[in-house]
This record gives C-alpha cells, structure tokens and sequence, in this order.
C-alpha cells in the first residue's frame, strides 16, 4: 500500500519569495509521484509527474520537484510565488502498475496562500 | 490535450432518491477511468475504477451497492448515487488515462451533489 504526507495544511509566503510544498510518501514499489493544483471550484491540473526518470522534475508555472528517495520526499519549489500561485497543492502517489492503470492516493493537501 | 468532463456539474437532490453523474472523456478513449470523492477542504479518496465492458473495482469501505458505476463505452463512465443521504454529500471527481500516456491522467472538473 502506499500512503502520502504533506507537512502543513496551509502554507504562506510572500509574493515573490521562495514556496517550498513537502510531501512525503511511503511505497512498497518504485513510486511514480505526482503533484497536482487544484483552483477553487476546479478539476485537478497536472503540475509536474516523477515516473522513474530524471529526479530533478520541472512542470508548468515554474514549479519544479525533486524526487529523493534516501528522504522517500518529493517537495515541490518555485523560486518566486506570483500571486496567481494561490490554490490548493495536492502530491499523490500511483498505484502498483503505474499512473495509467491505478487510481491515485492523494495527500491531504496544502493551501498556498501568497501575501503582496 | 486531453479533456474531461462530468455532468451536472452540480445537482441538488432530495434524501432517498438516486442521482447519476457522467464522465466523458471528449477527444481520447479511455478503457479505465477513476471516481474520487472529495468532502470540503479535504483530500481526494478514491472510490473506485470503472472498466470499460467489465464490473467496476471498488475501494475498501465503498458500498458498491450504493454507488452504482457503469462504464457504457469507450469515453463514458456513469457514477449512480442510489437512495442518497445528506453524507453522500460530496464534491465527485473522475480522472481517465489517456492511451500512450501512461503515467497521465486527466481529471474532469468534478460534481457538486448537495442532498437535502
């Protein structure tokens, strides 16, 4: 089974600073991780996907993750928030066989709230 | 790329009655797609997997007698919440992978069922 942490429910920066989103994940098989924002009364949106690959990840938006498996982590970083940046992060970790062929378990999710 | 979508995106219905929620995907075909539940500021569960042509998988704790799922064709899967409560009350999400993009899916934009 695997399971998916995130540290902090809400985190908030300042509007051109760092943001820095941990997640932590436990998996009994090489993991594909996944991080996903979510707007208000919106679907998901893929941000970026590890899948064995390169560890350092980029996706859309300027965000970036790095998969570390010695801290079995997969925080996900910009390097400056935009106001625009405010949602709702989600990490997620795929099932047995991969992304495609099992559903998703989720984290409980971080609310990024950016400060002009 | 690839859309999602779910209808009604949202509905209101009486206690004890039962109400269908369709995902579609709109340019892929999807032998698989995913239900998830969201209650408010919360996380995604996952419910289950629908499967094109073959009984759904339910998740551990998931009446499957109470949530009907009926995957018709290659770009359809039905969600039938049956005799429903106000607990069911909850924000419905499907995702469906897209063939040859493994690790990819796509979420639609979710439901809003309010029972009352």
């Amino acid at each position: 089974a695997q399971s998916v942490t995130q540290l902090g429910s809400h985190v908030s920066v300042s509007e051109g600073a760092l943001v820095l989103l941990r997640c932590n994940y436990s998996s009994s098989v090489p993991p594909y991780l996944f991080w996903y924002v979510q707007y208000p009364n919106q679907g998901l949106q893929l941000l970026l996907k590890y899948t064995s690959a390169a560890t350092l990840v980029k996706g859309i938006n300027g965000f970036e993750a790095e998969f570390k498996k010695s801290e079995t982590s997969f925080h996900l970083t910009k390097p400056s928030a935009h106001m625009s940046d405010a949602a709702e992060y989600f990490c997620a970790v795929s099932g047995i066989s991969g992304g495609g062929a099992d559903g998703l378990t989720f984290g409980k999710g971080t609310h990024l709230i950016i400060q002009p | 790329g690839a859309v999602v979508s779910q209808h009604p995106s949202w509905v209101i219905c009486k206690s004890g009655t039962s109400v269908k929620i369709e995902c579609r995907s709109l340019d892929f075909q999807a032998t698989t797609m995913f239900w998830y539940r969201q209650f408010p500021k919360q996380s995604l569960m996952l419910m289950a997997t629908s499967n094109e042509g073959s009984k759904a998988t339910y998740e551990q704790g998931v009446e499957k007698d109470k949530f009907l799922i009926n995957h018709a064709s290659l770009t359809l899967s039905t969600l039938t919440v049956t005799s429903a409560h106000p607990e069911d009350s909850s924000f419905y999400i499907c995702s469906a992978p897209q063939t040859g993009r493994k690790y990819e899916q796509y979420f639609g934009p979710g439901t809003r069922l309010t029972v009352t």
